[in-house]
């Protein structure tokens, strides 16, 4: 099995932009596709990217993912930075029997 | 709108059992993959396990840490999906999250998710 890291933390101020890494231990990162989850305080993750890049219906596309096999990690953009993104953001992956998540970055819009 | 709904948790001893629902609604239940997935107070998010689709043989898979105490079910005819808890453990206190994939009935990514039912383990 393989684990996905994250940054514990970043900060960046209002209108900026921030950008969240998700690294793979092993296994190609283009392998299986990454998702991207935002969960504010006391609510439940919401997707706010699928499939690497994919944005949902009715998510901002200040959102932004990407993926860099050089690197063998995962990236979430968030752009014009608002304080309601002040959030936990989780990157995630899967392959047909498992399902990694990576540890959570608490992003603080200040 | 896809609906997802827990119910079940609360409080139960070490070694005792406790049984979660996850009720749906909005869409064909029966077409697709249901996981569930916890997170403990203050920390991050973890795969618990999942459910596939009868069109994929019903077949289950789960995390290395819940493997052989918790066993997930469905109930198509009732669009009801269960996670069986048992031999409780301190750790596995959480909020407990049902979710669903966009498309398919084969993984387990969540891209739908419930609003969580809490779960306490302690004497």
């Amino acid at each position: 099995n393989f684990m996905l890291t994250q940054p514990h933390s970043v900060s960046e101020s209002p209108g900026k932009t921030v950008t969240i890494s998700c690294t793979r231990s092993s296994g190609s990162i283009a392998s299986n596709y990454v998702q991207w989850y935002q969960q504010r305080p006391g609510s439940s993750p919401t997707t706010v990217i699928y499939e690497d890049n994919q944005r949902p219906s009715g998510v901002p596309d200040r959102f932004s993912g990407s993926i860099d096999s050089s690197s063998n990690s995962a990236s979430l953009t968030i752009s014009g930075l608002k304080t309601e993104d002040e959030a936990d953001y989780y990157c995630q992956s899967y392959d047909s029997s498992i399902c990694v998540f990576g540890g959570g970055t608490k992003l603080t819009v200040l | 709108e896809v609906q997802l709904v827990e119910s079940g948790g609360g409080l139960v001893q070490p070694g005792r059992s406790l049984r979660l629902s996850c009720t749906a609604s909005g869409f064909t239940f029966g077409d697709y993959a249901m996981s569930w997935v916890r997170q403990a107070p203050g920390k991050g998010l973890e795969w618990v396990g999942f459910i596939r689709s009868k069109a994929y043989g019903g077949t289950t898979e789960y995390a290395a840490s819940v493997k052989g105490r918790f066993t997930i079910s469905r109930d198509d005819s009732k669009s009801i999906a269960y996670l069986q808890m048992n031999s409780l453990k301190t750790e596995d206190t959480a909020v407990y999250y049902c979710t669903r994939p966009r498309r398919d009935g084969y993984t387990p990514r969540p891209d739908y998710w419930g609003q969580g039912t809490l779960v306490t383990v302690s004497s």
